[in-house]
C-alpha cells in the first residue's frame, strides 16, 4: 500500500503463546512506530524508534516487547497476552522524527483467546 | 497539554454534496496539523499536512483543509463527495515534544450515500 509491510495480517493466539508481529518499511525512513487501534478507542502509541534507538515507551505493559534491529525493521514481541489485547497492531514510519507525516502500514489483526 | 478533538462520531452527506469533517486542536506553539484516512481493516493513508503558509491546504483524492488559528480548527473538506469516500478519519497534531509523535483524534467515520 504505502512501502510499509506488516505480517502477518491475521494472528489468533493463546494466553499462553509467544508470537511476534514483524513490519518492514522500504522508504529508507529513520523513525518506526507501533500503535494499537481497539474498536471504539483512539490510536494510542506504545513505542517509537528514532536511528534504531527507542525514544518513546508509552507505559505499555512488558508483555509487549518491541525490536528494532535497523531502521527498516521493527517487531513487536508478545508474550503472556491478555484478551483485552486483541486489537488492530499497526506500525508506522517518517523519515525522521521531527514531525513529518507517517506513513503506515495495513496492521495485524490480532485476538487473544 | 496537546489534544485534538473531532466533534463527530459520524457524518453522513449524500453523493455530489459537499463535505466537512471537523477537527478543533489545542497547542501552546504552532501547530503541525495532519488527516488521515482509514478505510476498513487497512492502515492509515496520509491525506494532507499543515506546517506553514497558505491556510488552505490541498490534499490526495480532492480533499482539503482550511487552517484556523483564532478558532483552532483545521476541518477538512470536499467540495463534491464519492461514495468511495465513505471511512473513518483522522485527525492529528504533531506532538510539543518533537519525538516525531502524533496525537490523533478519536476519528470521524464518513458515510456518502449514493
Amino acid at each position: 500500500e504505502t512501502g510499509v509491510t506488516q505480517t502477518p495480517r491475521h494472528l489468533v493466539m493463546g494466553m499462553t503463546n509467544k508470537k511476534s508481529l514483524k513490519c518492514e518499511q522500504h522508504l529508507g525512513h529513520n523513525a518506526m512506530y507501533w500503535y494499537k487501534q481497539s474498536a471504539k478507542k483512539p490510536l494510542e502509541l506504545m513505542f517509537v524508534y528514532n536511528f534504531k534507538e527507542q525514544t518513546e515507551n508509552n507505559s505499555v505493559p512488558s508483555r509487549f516487547s518491541p525490536e528494532c534491529p535497523n531502521s527498516s525493521h521493527l517487531f513487536l514481541h508478545l508474550h503472556t497476552l491478555q484478551p483485552e489485547d486483541s486489537a488492530l497492531y499497526l506500525c508506522a514510519s517518517s523519515q525522521d522524527g521531527g514531525g513529518r507525516e507517517q506513513f503506515f502500514g495495513p496492521g495485524t489483526r490480532l485476538t487473544v483467546l | 497539554a496537546q489534544s485534538v478533538a473531532q466533534p463527530e462520531d459520524q457524518v453522513n452527506v449524500a453523493e455530489g454534496n459537499p463535505l466537512t469533517v471537523k477537527c478543533t486542536y489545542s497547542v501552546s506553539g504552532n501547530p503541525y496539523l495532519f488527516w488521515y484516512v482509514q478505510y476498513p481493516n487497512r492502515g492509515l493513508q496520509f491525506l494532507l499536512k499543515y506546517i506553514t503558509g497558505d491556510n488552505l491546504v490541498k490534499g490526495s483524492y480532492g480533499f482539503e483543509a482550511e487552517f484556523n488559528k483564532s478558532q483552532t480548527s483545521f476541518h477538512l473538506k470536499k467540495p463534491s463527495a464519492l461514495v468511495s469516500d465513505s471511512a473513518l478519519y483522522f485527525c492529528a497534531v504533531r506532538d510539543e515534544s518533537n519525538t516525531g509523535k502524533l496525537i490523533f483524534g478519536q476519528g470521524t467515520t464518513l458515510q456518502v450515500k449514493p
